[in-house]
């Protein structure tokens, strides 16, 4: 079965800080993979998403995340935080075929000090 | 805004009380979704739906629960005889090549 790792439960940086949130998956076929962000009190966001083609991809927000096939990861950088980017961060996969649905990990929680 | 509406957005019941929960999906999304999602975790897959028919229930969702999309419009999830390890925050989402969300509806169970 698919599994998602998410390793950083809560981290916490001052502004303008370099971030780096890690995502491992499990499952040796193809997939389509995800970053999705819940500000406080808001639902979830798509931040971007990763289908095929260039494995660097940028998101909103100035958020980039980079696909590398043989680590299974898929981590979401940005070279300068905000508080505003104070919230909590989902990293899901799904197959590209039959129900499309996620499987998350259980997610980061980002604090931002001003 | 992303499209995706829940009612309601909060919900306390009792133990043993039957709860309903409704999602309006994006108009021209013909799959929908519900997950739940318990503190600490990242949301988990209970069923799925292409237009009316549902076409998968994750191991998750027991005999107490069940959930209906008449016309493929909207969704509903009936969890009956709640317990207190329902409590959780319910989810739905819909879809064309990525999952919009909504707000979610937010169950307790005293």
């Amino acid at each position: 079965a698919q599994s998602v790792s998410q390793h950083n439960h809560h981290v916490i940086l001052s502004e303008a800080a370099s971030l780096e949130l890690g995502c491992n998956y499990s499952y040796g076929g193809t997939v389509n993979l995800f970053w999705y962000v819940q500000y406080p009190g808001q639902h979830l966001q798509l931040l971007l998403k990763y289908f095929s083609g260039d494995p660097l991809v940028k998101g909103i927000k100035g958020f980039e995340a980079e696909f590398i096939k043989s680590k299974f990861s898929f981590n979401l950088r940005k070279p300068s935080v905000q508080w505003s980017d104070t919230a909590e961060y989902f990293c899901a996969v799904n197959e590209p075929s039959g129900t499309y649905k996620y499987i998350f990990g259980t997610g980061t929680r980002l604090k931002v000090l001003a | 805004d992303t499209g995706v509406s829940q009612d309601p957005r909060h919900k306390i019941t009792k133990r043993g009380q039957n709860v309903t929960f409704r999602c309006d999906p994006i108009s021209e999304h013909n799959r929908l979704y519900w997950y739940r999602q318990t503190l600490g975790q990242g949301p988990e897959f209970l069923t799925y739906f292409q237009n009316e028919a549902q076409l998968e229930k994750s191991r998750l969702l027991s005999d107490r629960f069940s959930a209906e999309r008449p016309k493929g419009s909207f969704s509903t999830l009936e969890i009956q005889r709640t317990e207190q390890g329902d409590s959780a925050m319910y989810l739905c989402a819909s879809r064309i090549d990525e999952q919009f969300f909504g707000p979610g509806t937010r169950l307790t169970v005293l």
